[in-house]
């Protein structure tokens, strides 16, 4: 069974500029959540999507967005680029919504801002 | 706030000893827990978890014990091998809840041999 695999793994952008990732669950699953893990801050949530909708979202701001596919590979988009979104963005996938069980992860994008 | 708290930012543990790792939360509404494991460059993995009716769950080395009261869970892994060193994560949510789930910052733990 195939993991949840996330593209592209490694990217450079520059302030100012935007940036779109993606993740493809593990098949059969219907929830993808997205997290931003940074040195300092561990991993905190952006955002999740059950069923092609935004369930919840993080205290993040309106500059990070995403959506959902009704095969549930999911989007994030981040626009206007600042060096603090420079960080690892990790997908997770799971069956049900992700407060209620294990969430696979993929391998994550690291996304660096110059 | 940080609603879920992991103290110890790294712990040195010698392999074939007991190693502790310490989470406390904030949350009164948190009633399922789950702790992570990640190495470098890959994603975390599910490790175990616990919901708030039990105050224990073990499965094989690794056991994870919950005390409500207290607001504190714990992961324990008996014996540590070299394998162990990664960065554990524990997590909560609210099973009725609409939130994901909450990680705390990590524990690096590491396994001297």
């Amino acid at each position: 069974k195939a993991g949840v695999t996330q593209t592209p793994r490694y990217l450079i952008k520059t302030r100012g500029q935007q940036v779109t990732l993606s993740c493809s669950p593990i098949s059969g699953h219907r929830s993808v959540s997205w997290y931003q893990q940074t040195p300092g801050q561990g991993l905190q949530f952006l955002f999740e999507y059950f069923s092609e909708t935004q369930r919840n979202k993080g205290n993040f701001p309106g500059r990070f967005s995403g959506r959902q596919f009704s095969n549930s590979r999911s989007e994030m988009n981040v626009s206007t680029l600042e060096l603090g979104d420079s960080a690892l963005y990790l997908c997770a996938s799971s069956f049900q919504q992700s407060n209620t069980g294990e969430l696979f992860f993929g391998e994550g994008s690291r996304l660096t801002v110059l | 706030d940080q609603q879920v708290k992991q103290n110890s930012p790294s712990l040195s543990v010698q392999e074939g000893r007991i190693s502790i790792l310490n989470c406390d939360y904030t949350n009164s509404m948190f009633d399922y827990f789950l702790w992570y494991k990640k190495y470098p460059a890959e994603g975390p993995t599910f490790l175990i978890s616990i919901s708030s009716i039990k105050d224990k769950n073990e499965d094989g080395r690794f056991t994870v014990f919950l005390n409500k009261s207290a607001k504190h869970l714990s992961l324990h892994i008996v014996p540590s091998q070299p394998g162990d060193s990664a960065v554990y994560f524990c997590a909560a949510s609210s099973i009725g809840g609409a939130d994901g789930l909450t990680f705390g910052k990590g524990t690096h733990l590491i396994i001297q041999p």
